[in-house]
């Protein structure tokens, strides 16, 4: 069974940088699981940030990137500002039209 | 302006049944790919499955396999998930979610339904 990690929290200060990481149980991510990352606010329903790695959505502030790591897919916000504190969720497409969410990261900026 | 709304939770006994409905309205519905992801509460997100926009290809998670059944009526932008013999671990908000037509990703979701199995 394919299982996805991101950091279960993670903080930041105001106008800092912060990577978040998403990573497969077994072997690295690459661009073939066309990851992308979802941001979700207490009673709201996902938004999509990212796509195919690096693709930013439509309306999506620059600050938000994406990113092939090493062998874990990130997502970087850059100058963090206080309405960026949510959670946010990595997806992978892992083939034969399955999808796997990470466990999501829960941001404070602080 | 694409818009999805599920309906159909409800609070529900152990091994009980429910349907579940998306109606989509603002673009194509018969060209896209649906998809019903699934949060349990204050927990992570959870694809549950997934069907093509003319039925021909149905997915679901090792999770809800021989329990869930989704399909659709592209006559009523409509797409359903059967839920039956529930179990606890199956009580989440549900969304239906599109994915694009050119990229693998989920580009609009709807507001989700809540689904409480408890006797």
């Amino acid at each position: 069974q394919t299982v996805v990690t991101q950091e279960p929290s993670f903080s930041v200060s105001p106008g800092g940088t912060v990577t978040l990481t998403c990573a497969l149980s077994s072997g690295s991510v690459s661009s073939s699981y066309y990851p992308s990352w979802y941001q979700q606010s207490p009673g709201q329903a996902p938004r999509t940030l990212i796509y195919s790695t690096n693709t930013r959505s439509s309306g999506v502030p620059d600050r938000f990137s994406g990113s092939i790591l090493g062998d874990k897919a990130v997502l970087i916000i850059t100058g963090a500002q206080a309405e960026d504190e949510s959670s946010y969720y990595c997806l992978l497409y892992v083939g034969s039209g399955l999808w796997v969410f990470g466990g999501g990261t829960k941001l404070t900026v602080l | 302006e694409v818009q999805l709304v599920e309906s159909g939770g409800g609070l529900v006994k152990p091994g009980g049944s429910l349907r579940l409905s998306c109606v989509a309205s603002g673009f194509t519905f018969n060209t896209y790919t649906i998809n019903w992801v699934r949060q349990t509460p204050g927990k992570g997100l959870e694809w549950v499955s997934s069907i093509t926009s003319s039925s021909g290809y149905i997915y679901y998670a090792d999770s809800v396999k021989g329990r869930f059944t989704i399909s659709r009526d592209n006559a009523k932008n409509s797409l359903y998930l059967q839920m039956d013999n529930l179990r606890a671990e199956d009580t989440a908000v549900y969304y239906c979610a599109r994915k694009t037509i050119s990229a693998r990703h989920f580009d609009y979701w709807g507001q989700g339904t809540l689904v409480t199995v408890s006797s």
